[in-house]
């Protein structure tokens, strides 16, 4: 049974880093890809970017030099970091389990139930 | 980007009833050497996470029930739902993965009357 579960601080101050983590279960990290993908509240949904079944990433070129995504594939985790939070930041952010085809992102399967994370002094 | 339009942005129908919805992007999403389109379709219940639905624009996802239909190819695309029912209350977005970056709709709500 695949089960993907976000964690992390639900409050972050204006331009600190937000940090957080995608454990999954059901499925390996080296054969599959993870993408994070965030909603801001009472709207719509932003892919962020992805990380290869290989360890390559891609990401949202609007984000991108803000965004990090990385993972321990022993400890069946993905993580996002993202810098320089501002309050338009505050969202849901999901990890969700990514089907694709060798360097091209698809559609999302899996997904965990999100983690809601609001910037604010 | 590829701008993905829907519409409407909400509407309300009776269970029973045959509810369609739309979803236009801004360039083709039709992929000339397999014939495919690129574009999937959620339903993200209240507080809950997004639900794959359909993929290649009209392949039903496992366990999805067959009231959900998508149809469409290029920049036109529609969800229908045969028959309504209760517990369909929800939003539904499209998404297209032609091109980097991905990207959803800005969805259609969904209530019962």
């Amino acid at each position: 049974q695949v089960q993907l579960k976000e964690s992390g601080p639900g409050l972050v101050q204006p331009s600190q880093t937000l940090s957080l983590t995608c454990t999954v279960s059901g499925l390996s990290l080296t054969s599959n890809s993870v993408s994070w993908i965030r909603q801001p509240p009472g709207k719509g949904l932003e892919w962020m970017g992805v990380i290869w079944s290989n360890g390559g990433t891609d990401y949202n070129s609007a984000i991108k030099s803000r965004l990090s995504i990385s993972r321990d594939t022993s400890k069946s985790q993905v993580f996002l970091k993202m810098n320089s939070l501002q309050t338009e930041d505050t969202a849901m952010y999901f990890c969700a389990r990514t089907i694709d085809y060798p360097g091209i992102p698809y559609y999302f399967d899996y997904w965990g139930q999100g983690v809601m994370v609001t910037v604010s002094s | 980007d590829i701008v993905m339009t829907q519409t409407p942005s909400s509407q309300a129908v009776s269970a029973g009833e045959k509810v369609t919805m739309s979803c236009k992007s801004s360039q083709s999403l039709l992929y000339n050497e397999n014939k495919k389109n690129y574009l999937a379709w959620y339903q993200q219940k209240p507080g809950q996470s997004p639900k794959l639905l359909i993929y290649w624009a009209s392949t039903r996802e496992s366990g999805v029930p067959d009231r959900f239909i998508g149809s469409g190819s290029g920049t036109d695309f529609t969800l229908t739902i045969s028959s309504v029912q209760a517990e369909d209350l929800a939003v539904y977005y499209c998404q297209q993965y032609y091109n980097f970056p991905l990207t959803f709709g800005s969805g259609t709500k969904l209530e019962i009357k």
